[in-house]
């Protein structure tokens, strides 16, 4: 089972920083993976699909990067609602998720 | 505007079994794949089972391969989700997720979760 690693665990940061959010897997995913965005509360929403294609709908501050076994989340100028915990997820073999980083004001 | 909804709360005892449903409106059933993700209290997503595009059927993961089962009546444009020998640790909000089966006329196999359902809380409890 392919297994993902997500880091940090927290990040703390204000309105209007950056956020850079780690995923690293234990084998090669190619670029299939996603990321999602869980406020409390409520479901999961994607963001991301196929390592760096934003869904229908999301903001171009949310971008992603990365092939392989290593991939990148970055929210640029964070927004008040951007505040949230963010979940990456591969498709290779079958699905797994990552444990979530929590992005905290 | 695909909109899932998903059957109301539950309690089961250990050892019992628990069907949860997936109405769609918006969009055909038929027209779509459903994945099935859990959450248990404070922790993270765990993903359950789900339609293969590539394989051209259901798949499960192997934690719960045996005891999970997923069905869809496409006449009611219902999908569902069974899961068998209920233990405490089952006790999770479950979700069901949408994704279009083609997108631009092509097979979509690289977009998952489009949408989901408001989650349905399963408790296990004595």
């Amino acid at each position: 089972e392919i297994v993902l690693t997500q880091s940090p665990a927290t990040l703390s940061l204000s309105p209007g920083e950056t956020a850079t959010l780690s995923c690293r897997a234990s084998q090669t995913i190619f670029n299939y993976l996603a990321w999602f965005q869980q406020k409390p509360g409520q479901a999961p929403k994607l963001l991301i699909y196929e390592a760096t294609k934003r869904a229908t709908g999301i903001p171009a501050r949310f971008s992603g990067r990365g092939s392989g076994t290593d991939f990148t989340l970055t929210i640029s100028s964070l927004e008040p609602e951007d505040f949230a915990v963010y979940y990456c997820l591969q498709r290779s073999d079958p699905f797994t998720f990552g444990p979530g980083t929590r992005v905290d004001i | 505007q695909v909109q899932l909804v998903q059957s109301g709360a539950e309690v089961k005892k250990p050892g019992a079994s628990v069907k949860v449903s997936c109405r769609v409106s918006g969009y055909r059933l038929s027209e779509l794949f459903m994945h099935w993700v859990r959450q248990a209290p404070g922790t993270g997503l765990e993903w359950l089972g789900g339609f293969s595009p590539e394989e051209d059927e259901n798949i499960y993961s192997q934690k719960f391969r045996g005891r999970v089962v997923l069905t869809e009546d496409t006449s009611t444009d219902t999908a569902y989700m069974e899961l068998s020998s209920l233990k405490s640790e089952d006790t999770a909000v479950y979700y069901c997720s949408a994704s279009y089966k083609t997108i631009s006329g092509l097979v979509n196999n690289a977009v998952n979760f489009q949408h989901w359902g408001q989650g349905t809380l399963v408790t296990v409890a004595t």
